[in-house]
């Protein structure tokens, strides 16, 4: 089936510093890729996505791009700020039937 | 506001006692699903519907049943609710079928069943 892993939380960053929050997949044919964020109290917000290889998507600073050869899509941003801790789920949807399945949540908190 | 609303926000009842947890998306979106989150087990499907009157199950169905007798509604119910169902619960839609479509997710239901 199919399946997703993400990186252990915590992660602890100071404010301006570079993120990298990794994640890999597992699953039949060509799924479509997506990272999620939840604020604390809150649901769950599209931060963004990637249907096919090579695809990047972008939004708030916040990159990640869909790397078939390696089954990978790492979330990155070049300056964390304090506002962007929240926990971070990558996720991918296969199937005709908008199966989604989701990693376990990666908890970022940033520091001043 | 395009949004899914959920209610009650928080509920605390006791074993047994059967409750509904509503969910409304005005998004006319056809796909709905149900999900929980506990601690360390990230997102788990619980029922998906993909549109009026059709409704599946997913990872973990046992002890829920949903409805799907509206476009905009999709109620979760605990026949009889037991402490392991003590959790936060997000209903979610989206567009349909299609590739690349997201999900907009409710803002949770926090739920404890002593």
């Amino acid at each position: 089936g199919n399946s997703v892993t993400q990186m252990e939380g915590p992660v602890t960053l100071s404010e301006e510093a570079f993120l990298t929050i990794n994640c890999t997949y597992t699953a039949t044919g060509y799924p479509s890729l997506f990272w999620y964020v939840q604020y604390p109290g809150e649901g769950l917000q599209l931060l963004l996505k990637a249907t096919k290889a090579d695809d990047k998507g972008s939004n708030k600073g916040f990159e990640a791009t869909y790397r078939k050869e390696t089954t990978s899509f790492h979330l990155e941003k070049g300056s964390v700020q304090v506002s962007d801790s929240a926990v971070y789920f990558c996720a991918l949807l296969s199937g005709g039937y908008q199966k989604v399945t989701f990693g376990t949540g990666t908890k970022l908190q940033v520091i001043p | 506001e395009a949004q899914v609303t959920q209610n009650p926000r928080y509920l605390i009842t006791v074993t047994g006692k059967k409750l509904t947890v509503t969910c409304s998306q005005n998004m006319n979106h056809e796909y709905m699903s149900w999900y929980r989150q506990d601690p360390g087990l990230g997102l788990r499907q619980i029922y998906y519907s993909m549109n009026v009157e059709v409704t599946d199950k997913g990872d973990v169905p046992e002890g829920y049943k949903v409805s799907r007798k509206e476009k905009r509604n999709f109620p979760l119910i605990l026949e009889s609710p037991s402490p392991n169902q003590t959790s936060l619960y997000f209903c979610a839609s989206s567009f349909g079928t299609e590739r690349g479509y997201g999900y907009t997710f409710g803002s949770g239901t926090r739920l404890t069943v002593v």
